[in-house]
């Protein structure tokens, strides 16, 4: 299974300022055949399911507030809140499903 | 909307079957691929697999021995079933939709979630 590791595990980031989550997956996302890398980062806050926020490494779900944004190929991958909201605090998990499915194991944000 | 809910006992006894379905509503399951998902408490998400509306299936190699997904198009709905179970699959399990027409697609819909726990 390709593993996928997330840096930082937690992170505190006052209000407006940025956000950077870093994804690092074990062996490459990337299908050269459509230049697509099959990863897709959620947003999970408690009692609640995850939320797709990201997917094909930088598309933007459908409703995504801007500031979220994604980047990186291949196997190494940033996920950044461009201006922390209060409504951004939540556990984000980076997902690979190029082969098979898996999670990172996800990085808590807070408010400083 | 498409709407999915989990379904089915929240306490399994150990070596027994834990068995869950969810129902998809506001859509047809037609044409999509849909997943389960558990997580254990304080844990991040674990995939478990698979069912194609026309019946295909795919598991995860560690669960792959004990694992059963099915879709019944007549009533909208897939199921699970994973036997043996032991403490260690005590988790809230999720079922969910993948975005697009294949089966190497994110997960764009999602139920809330029902904890099961294993224990006796």
């Amino acid at each position: 299974d390709i593993v996928m590791t997330q840096s930082p595990d937690s992170l505190a980031v006052s209000l407006g300022e940025r956000a950077t989550i870093n994804c690092k997956s074990s062996q490459s996302v990337l299908d050269n055949s459509n230049n697509k890398n099959y990863l897709s980062w959620y947003q999970q806050k408690p009692g609640q399911p995850p939320k797709l926020l990201i997917y094909w490494a930088s598309t933007r779900e459908y409703g995504v507030p801007g500031r979220f944004s994604g980047s990186g190929s291949g196997t190494d991958f940033t996920l950044t809140i461009g201006s922390l909201q209060a409504e951004d605090v939540a556990v984000y998990y980076c997902q690979q499903y190029y082969s098979s499915w898996t999670f990172g194991q996800g990085t808590k944000v807070e408010i400083k | 909307q498409v709407q999915l809910q989990e379904s089915g006992p929240g306490l399994v006894r150990p070596s027994e079957t834990l068995s869950l379905t969810c129902t998809v509503s506001g859509g047809y399951i037609d044409n999509y691929y849909w997943n389960w998902i558990r997580q254990p408490p304080g844990k991040g998400p674990e995939y478990i697999g698979y069912v194609y509306f026309m019946g295909d299936t795919k598991y995860s190699a560690s669960l792959n021995s004990r694992v059963t997904v099915t879709v019944d198009t007549s009533k909208n709905q897939f199921h699970l079933n994973l036997t043996s179970v032991t403490a260690s699959d005590t988790a809230v399990y999720y079922c969910a939709r993948s975005k697009g027409d294949t089966s190497r697609s994110p997960l764009d819909s999602w139920g809330q979630g029902t904890l099961v726990i294993v224990s006796s």
